[in-house]
């Protein structure tokens, strides 16, 4: 099993730009969760999904973030226009009916500058 | 609500000595489950356990130990006979079910072991 995979593993940015962040997660699980990790606020989930529907985005911390999972097998996390404060690791992880078997991707850290 | 507290920001021993991660939790769910991760320097998010509520029974793995009480809502870690290997951050977090079994996670305790 290949895990769960994130994809970049670094992204540097200027302000402004558009980032989209991607996720592949293990395959048979029907739960995927986005998770942000600063300093000032530790691990945050952003939003989950079941089953490629959203089902808790109250974690999303502004419009300018907008995620996707067009199927099983793909989600996205989108920053635009992106900030500085966006600097952060996000974390994508699946699971299988909700189980608490998580497994963490190894991270995208994005930089904004 | 759901809370996890890591009193300890950051802990220093030496080689081989013994280390203890405080973690306590707070849920008002009668079913839910506890872990422990590492983050390494390199970033990643390593599992180390997953407890769940009606499993008291402490564990052992290698030199890695937890105990688990729900009477003070704690989850602590124990290290024996520390290694530089062992410096990373430590995360306990709590899932519980009837929320997706989303995280909710401590703010981590950063350990170094000194040679």
């Amino acid at each position: 099993d290949a895990g769960v995979i994130q994809s970049p593993r670094h992204e540097v940015t200027e302000m402004g730009q558009e980032v989209t962040l991607r996720c592949k997660p293990i395959s048979g699980h029907d739960y995927l969760f986005w998770y942000r990790q600063t300093m000032m606020r530790g691990l945050e989930l952003l939003i989950y999904f079941n089953n490629n529907v959203p089902i808790d985005d109250s974690g999303m911390p502004e419009d300018r973030f907008s995620a996707k999972m067009p199927n099983a097998s793909f989600s996205t996390l989108k920053i635009q226009p992106s900030e500085p404060r966006d600097s952060a690791v996000y974390f994508c992880a699946s699971s299988f009916q909700g189980l608490p078997s998580y497994t963490f991707g190894s991270g995208t850290r994005l930089t904004v500058v | 609500a759901q809370k996890v507290t890591q009193a300890q920001t950051e802990i220093s021993v030496v080689e081989k000595e013994d280390v203890t991660l405080d973690c306590v939790y707070e849920t008002r769910d009668t079913t839910y489950y506890l872990f422990w991760y590492k983050q390494p320097p390199s970033g990643e998010l390593v599992f180390l356990i997953r407890r769940n509520s009606f499993d008291e029974q402490n564990e052992i793995s290698g030199r890695y130990s937890w105990n688990f009480q729900k009477s003070t809502s704690s989850f602590n870690f124990t290290i024996t006979a520390s290694q530089v290997v062992d410096s990373a951050v430590y995360f306990c977090a709590l899932s519980v079910t009837n929320t997706g079994n989303q995280f909710y996670f401590g703010t981590g305790t950063s350990l170094t072991v000194i040679p």
